[in-house]
């Protein structure tokens, strides 16, 4: 059970606009520690999206924006390619306990 | 360009232990903290270790406290996560990352391959 929530699976139509949300609790995304968030191609290493909420890595097309609202943050794609077809993480800091980085459990994106 | 490589995986007993190095390069290594991250087959990521810039804080996921220590080496641009005791649940593939910001608010912002562990 990851201490951030994240739909299994997500999937949408070429073209469409796709979010996956991630769900975290006072300790983390509500206590207004950044979310960060990763896209891993099938066989591939993670590479980092979105970091600082809402901020774009040089290279990282402006079809991916982030969120964050209380305990929630989310990944926005708009105009689904089929190359987006992969693992998505979210990740933040919690503070229970000693503290750790806490990833999402992850989301399955399938682009019909 | 950002490089890291990792080596040291491999078969091992459980209780056994192994080693795992980082080799970075194109950046300054000193200047970032370094994470390790694993992910065990067909599963999703989990973070393992964080370590400053001089190696003066080292941060742990609850279950490797005790087992496993990560070090840097500035000089040689090196990471390292020593993993004693090591359990079938251990086994994945471990990633070296470059982290960005404090430990408070950081992310990894490039990634190396990963090396495999597994413990059977």
């Amino acid at each position: 059970q990851s201490v951030l929530t994240q739909p299994p699976l997500v999937s949408g139509a070429l073209g469409q606009r796709v979010t996956i949300s991630c769900t975290g609790s006072a300790s983390n995304i509500g206590g207004s520690f950044n979310v960060h968030w990763y896209q891993q191609l099938p066989g591939r290493a993670p590479k980092l999206l979105i970091h600082t909420n809402n901020n774009r890595p040089s290279g990282v097309p402006d079809r991916f924006s982030g969120s964050r609202s209380g305990t929630s943050a989310s990944l926005a794609i708009t105009g689904l390619q089929a190359e987006d077809e992969a693992d998505y993480y979210c990740q933040s800091y919690d503070s229970s306990l000693s503290g750790s980085w806490v990833f999402g459990g992850g989301t399955k994106l399938t682009v019909l | 360009e950002v490089q890291l490589v990792e080596s040291g995986g491999d078969l091992v007993q459980p209780g056994g232990s192994l080693r795992l190095s980082c080799a970075a390069s194109g950046f300054t290594f000193h200047s970032y903290w370094m994470t390790w991250v694993r992910q065990a087959p067909g599963k999703g990521l989990e973070w393992v270790a964080s370590i400053k810039q001089d190696g003066s804080e080292k941060y742990y996921v609850d279950y490797v406290k005790g087992r496993f220590t990560i070090s840097r080496d500035n000089a040689e641009n090196s990471l390292y996560l020593q993993m004693n005791s090591l359990r079938a649940e251990d086994t994945a593939l471990y990633y070296c990352a470059r982290a960005h910001d404090d430990f408070w608010s950081g992310y990894c912002g490039s990634w190396g391959q990963g090396t495999l562990v597994t413990v059977s």
